[in-house]
């Protein structure tokens, strides 16, 4: 089955510094990836939606200088945290959809747990 | 607006029991999706399952059945015979059909103890 590669899992910084997770279809064309939020014991919020060759879209209160999105091929969407803070410290998740199929199974990759010292 | 609610924060049963994970969802929509994911504790969403809202058959998946009932607007999702490696939390999850983003319920953290 298709398969959605995150990384790093885990990533540990200073405040004040940017951190890039990436997010790559392994065998399938992605036009869309969607990136999502998790605080602890909390649900999944969608952050925003990343379209290859174009601006992501992003959800209500969602900072777009904060979290930048740059979703440059059709397997690789990038998620940059800009000058974190120990309040962006949570679980961040990517999911893909397949090219041409909606609403599918959205596969999601494995997460990146983000701590800010 | 599109909302899922999954009332059991978290519950524990003992090896072998049945347990059944409850979802309840709001959409204006006539056409929309439903989901199950399950979250190890490593962190990933493994995907179980997918229901259209016109597709009302239950479903069984091994130890695994789904009873999607939209007079009541809810996807009940129980498992039989539990296991501990069932340990998890579960999320039930919406998405109307063209949207693409998927609304997560509050997830239900489920233990099952040997």
């Amino acid at each position: 089955g298709a398969v959605v590669s995150q990384h790093p899992s885990r990533v540990i910084c200073k405040s004040g510094t940017s951190v890039k997770i990436e997010c790559r279809s392994l065998d399938f064309q992605a036009t869309t990836m969607f990136w999502y939020r998790q605080f602890p014991k909390k649900s999944l919020m969608l952050m925003a939606t990343s379209n290859e060759g174009s601006k992501a879209t992003y959800e209500q209160g969602v900072e777009k200088d904060k979290f930048l999105i740059n979703h440059a091929s059709l397997t690789l969407s990038t998620l940059t945290v800009t000058s974190a803070h120990p309040e962006d410290s949570s679980f961040y998740i990517c999911s893909a959809r397949v090219q041409g199929q909606v609403n599918e199974k959205l596969f999601f990759g494995s997460g990146t747990q983000l701590s800010v010292l | 607006a599109q909302k899922v609610t999954q009332a059991q924060t978290e519950i524990s049963v003992v090896e072998k029991e049945d347990v059944t994970l409850d979802c309840v969802y709001e959409t204006r929509d006539t056409t929309y999706y439903l989901f199950w994911y399950k979250q190890p504790p490593s962190g990933e969403l493994v995907f179980l399952i997918r229901r259209n809202s016109f597709d009302e058959q239950n479903e069984i998946s091994g130890r695994y059945s789904w009873n999607f009932q939209k007079s009541t607007s809810s996807f009940n999702f129980t498992i039989t015979a539990s296991q501990v490696v069932d340990s998890a939390v579960y999320f039930c999850a919406l998405s109307p059909a063209g949207a693409q983003k998927l609304v997560f319920g509050q997830g239900t953290r489920l233990t099952i103890n040997p």
